[in-house]
């Protein structure tokens, strides 16, 4: 079955810097790959997603990369700001409706003000 | 925006005791799911239930759990005899384009 790896498992960055999340899968048939934010003691929530007929996405000052052949895919936040504090998921699966969503391990972001 | 709904928020229960987690989906979703959380680790898979049968369960997923679609809008979680392992935040799904979680039942056995 589908396994994805994730680091670091924290990371620490200085209000305004950039954030960069990396996670790999091993199912190869996985074409769709999301990413979730979740607060503590909340919902995990869908940030960002891309699927596998693009190498990246972008949405204001998130940003998602593919890369197909390396089975990695990453998460780039920019101009970090404190409310980004969170753990990040990222997550994969086949883009089949009912199929199950496989999720990395997690990574603790850090926003210093 | 709709959401995925759960209850209860929070639930004590003693060892060995029989637990009922609620979920409404949200209405036009087909597909809906089970999840585990365990205080501070990862979002795990528990069950895929889709046409009023289970599509896919995990190895965590053993004869204790079942699920069920008793009408039109309710999808359970049962947990027939809980042990100390079991708890953790329980959150419920389902898929539309993207998986929508509901906000979690919290789930403490002492």
């Amino acid at each position: 079955g589908e396994n994805v790896e994730q680091h670091p498992s924290t990371l620490s960055v200085q209000e305004g810097d950039s954030a960069v999340i990396k996670c790999t899968y091993s199912d190869s048939a996985s074409n769709y790959f999301p990413w979730y934010k979740q607060e503590l003691g909340k919902r995990p929530q869908l940030i960002i997603d891309i699927r596998s007929n693009v190498g990246e996405k972008k949405d204001q000052r998130i940003a998602v990369t593919l890369n197909k052949t390396a089975k990695h895919f990453s998460l780039h936040i920019t101009e970090t700001q404190p409310e980004d504090s969170a753990v990040y998921f990222c997550a994969a699966s086949h883009e089949t409706s009912y199929d199950k969503v496989i999720f990395g391990p997690g990574t603790s972001l850090s926003v210093i003000p | 925006e709709p959401e995925v709904t759960q209850t209860p928020s929070h639930q004590v229960t003693q060892m060995g005791q029989e637990v009922i987690l609620r979920c409404v989906p949200i209405s036009n979703h087909l597909y809906f799911y089970w999840y585990r959380q365990i205080l501070g680790q990862k979002v795990e898979f528990l069950v895929s239930f889709y046409n009023n049968e289970i599509s896919e369960k995990s190895e965590i997923f053993d004869d204790q759990f079942s699920v069920e679609r008793p009408d039109g809008s309710n999808f359970t979680l049962k947990i027939r005899s809980t042990k100390l392992e079991d708890s953790a935040m329980y959150f419920c799904a389902s898929r539309g384009l993207a998986l929508a979680f509901g906000e979690g039942s919290w789930l403490t056995v002492v």
